[in-house]
């Protein structure tokens, strides 16, 4: 059973749209994370959610923790090309040093 | 501060030949992972180091997969002998110590098994 599920798999909009990739679960995190990676290139870190309902921005992504910390939400206002890369999730089990992913949402983004 | 290094980028070998990874970390990073990502799915992780011990490498196949950090600084991962389910981008990171530290990731060696 996979731990994370995440959705849509692939995502293809024009640059200027909106757009909202899903992250789910029926396990409690305590914290789940958000990456971006891009061709040729190891994932990087976009944020960490703690809170139930807690909402984070950067720049022009908000992250949304859900309030049972089961689920996440990132939304991308008005895409740039430059947004274009796997977005993956991941979480670490309480008690647990490992971080298990997700398989990602591919997004590009289309100028 | 330079990122995490890994050689080589690619690498195509037929199955049943050995292959080996090399990874630097940040400086002063004491915790070191590697993870396989194959295409289209996420990364998982093979193994964690501590410095020079393992954390775990409980999802590490260890009747073909080695991995040693002998001097707590770089690492290597070795794969012996290699099957084409291996084909994979094979990624490093390291930490600073602890749960929930962010971790930094290289630029991975991308595996092709023929």
């Amino acid at each position: 059973t996979q731990l994370l599920e995440q959705s849509p798999q692939f995502l293809s909009i024009q640059e200027g749209e909106n757009l909202t990739v899903y992250c789910n679960s029926s396990s409690v995190f305590s914290s789940l994370q958000w990456y971006r990676q891009e061709p040729g290139e190891g994932p990087v870190l976009l944020v960490t959610v703690v809170t139930g309902g807690e909402v984070k921005k950067l720049k022009r992504l908000t992250f949304q923790f859900g309030d049972a910390r089961k689920d996440s939400s990132l939304h991308i206002t008005a895409a740039q090309p430059g947004d274009t890369g796997l977005y993956l999730c991941a979480v670490r089990e309480a008690g647990s040093y490992q971080l298990t992913f997700g398989k990602g949402t591919k997004l590009s983004v289309i100028p | 501060e330079a990122g995490v290094a890994q050689s080589p980028r690619y690498k195509i070998i037929e199955k049943r030949q050995s292959v080996a990874f090399w990874c630097n970390p940040i400086s002063g990073h004491a915790t070191l992972y590697w993870y396989q990502q194959i295409l289209g799915q996420g990364p998982k992780l093979l193994i964690q180091f501590q410095n020079n011990g393992v954390v775990d490498d409980s999802q590490l196949p260890k009747d073909r997969f080695s991995a040693e950090r002998l001097k707590g600084v770089d690492s290597t991962l070795k794969i012996q002998p290699a099957k084409l389910e291996d084909s994979a981008v094979y990624l490093c990171a390291s930490s600073r110590p602890g749960q929930g530290v962010e971790q930094f990731f290289g630029p991975g060696t991308r595996l092709t098994v023929l």
